[in-house]
This record gives structure tokens, C-alpha cells and sequence, in this order.
């Protein structure tokens, strides 16, 4: 089965340090969205890609937060400067949506996230 | 956004079947109710969507109530692996793109 492949599964850092979360799509998907999961606030959109265009981000702090895709098979979710409060895990998931749709009622198709631990 | 409601916790036997509850009183006409489950350690996983009618695949079995302000994952036949925790969610069948994941049930099975 294809699969959305995260990198890395694991991240440790401090606080101040810049980090990057990169996301591999499944191939022929062409929408990507970004979510955080903690255990207070559960999974959260951050951001959500259509055809590697940015379609939404309000779900992001603004300031320290970029998402972006360089290309159809890679997404990548920036924090620069991190925060103890980022600490979460970050799940980026792949679907189709039709031609003339913003979105899809299709599944969307999840990684196994980072897990990102900010000192 | 129309939400859904759902038990906190559920226990089942292994072996037997589940019945997951899932209420969306303020769903639209146009809402399909799609079910994600989510295993430790792991990204959330579909597992079923419908509209209307029920619908039956190789994980579970969706039975919609005929007002369809109520829905019920049924599995059926529970097995260690089945422990996770279970999210019902509404999308429009127009195709938006925001999902709100609640709280989910978090299914407990024993052996």
C-alpha cells in the first residue's frame, strides 16, 4: 500500500533552534495538509495544500511558522524560532480532490507524524 | 461547521462485536459522515465513509440512521488490534477541506 512517509519521526532540540518537518506525499495525491496533535488541544489543522498551492494556514502562528511545497513530492513545515510550547506531534496526511473541488470528501491518507520535543 | 458527539471510552471482549455511536444532529443534507481511527503511536487511519446508505468494507460496517442525525461503526469482531481511539467526522460532499477531529471514543479491548 502507498504510504505518506514523514522524516523525522523523532526530533529533539532547543529552544531558539530552527526546525524542519519534511512530508512526502503519497504520488498522484494533490492535496497536503499539516496537523499538530497534543493531548490538550487534540489535532489541529495547521495548513493545507492544493496542487502544491497554499490554500490556507490560518490554523499557523504566523511568525514562526512556514509551510511550503518546493514539489509535488515534497511538503515541509518550518518553526524558526521554536518554542517549549511546539512541543507536539506534527502529522502531515495526502488526498485527491477532484477537478473544480477546493477540497475532497475522499479519505485523506496519514503519516506517522514527528514527534517533536522542544527543550 | 456541524459536530458530532461521541462517547469518551468504550470496552469490548475480543472476539466480540463493537458498536461505536456517533451523533450529528445538525448534519446537512450534503454531509457525508466519515470514521478515522487512530492507533498508538501512529497517524489517524480512515476506516469508512457514507452518505446515505450503509456501507460495508474489509475494516467495519457504517449503519446511518434513516434521519441521519445519528450514525454506528460497527466492527465486528473485535481483536486486540482494534484498541485505538475512534474519531467520527462530517465532510461536505461538495468537497471542503477542513476536518475537525473531536475528541473520538477510545476503544479498550480486552482478551
Amino acid at each position: 500500500d502507498a504510504r505518506v512517509t514523514q522524516t523525522p519521526r523523532h526530533k529533539v532540540t532547543e529552544m531558539g533552534q530552527e526546525v524542519t518537518m519534511r512530508c512526502q506525499p503519497i504520488l498522484g495525491h494533490n492535496t497536503v495538509f499539516w496537523y499538530r496533535q497534543t493531548m490538550m488541544q487534540g489535532l489541529e489543522l495547521l495548513a493545507y495544500f492544493r496542487n502544491r498551492a497554499p490554500l490556507d494556514d490560518s490554523g499557523m502562528p504566523k511568525d514562526r511558522f512556514s509551510a511550503e511545497m518546493p514539489d509535488a513530492t515534497l511538503a515541509t513545515l518550518k518553526i524558526q524560532p521554536s518554542e517549549p510550547r511546539d512541543s507536539a506531534v506534527y502529522f502531515c496526511a495526502s488526498g485527491l480532490a477532484p477537478d473544480g473541488q477546493i477540497g475532497t470528501n475522499q479519505p485523506q491518507h496519514f503519516g506517522d507524524g514527528t514527534r517533536l520535543s522542544i527543550l | 461547521d456541524a459536530k458530532t458527539t461521541q462517547p469518551n471510552s468504550m470496552e469490548s471482549n475480543e472476539e466480540e462485536p463493537v458498536h461505536l455511536p456517533c451523533n450529528h444532529s445538525t448534519i446537512s443534507g450534503t454531509d457525508y459522515i466519515h470514521w478515522y481511527r487512530q492507533l498508538p503511536s501512529q497517524g489517524p487511519e480512515y476506516v469508512i465513509h457514507g452518505l446515505t446508505s450503509n456501507v460495508n468494507n474489509r475494516m467495519a460496517s457504517l449503519a446511518i440512521a434513516e434521519d441521519r442525525k445519528s450514525s454506528t461503526l460497527i466492527l465486528h469482531r473485535a481483536t486486540l488490534r482494534d484498541a485505538a481511539v475512534y474519531y467520527c467526522i462530517l465532510r461536505p460532499q461538495s468537497g471542503g477541506f477542513k476536518t475537525i477531529f473531536g475528541a473520538g471514543t477510545r476503544l479498550f479491548v480486552k482478551a
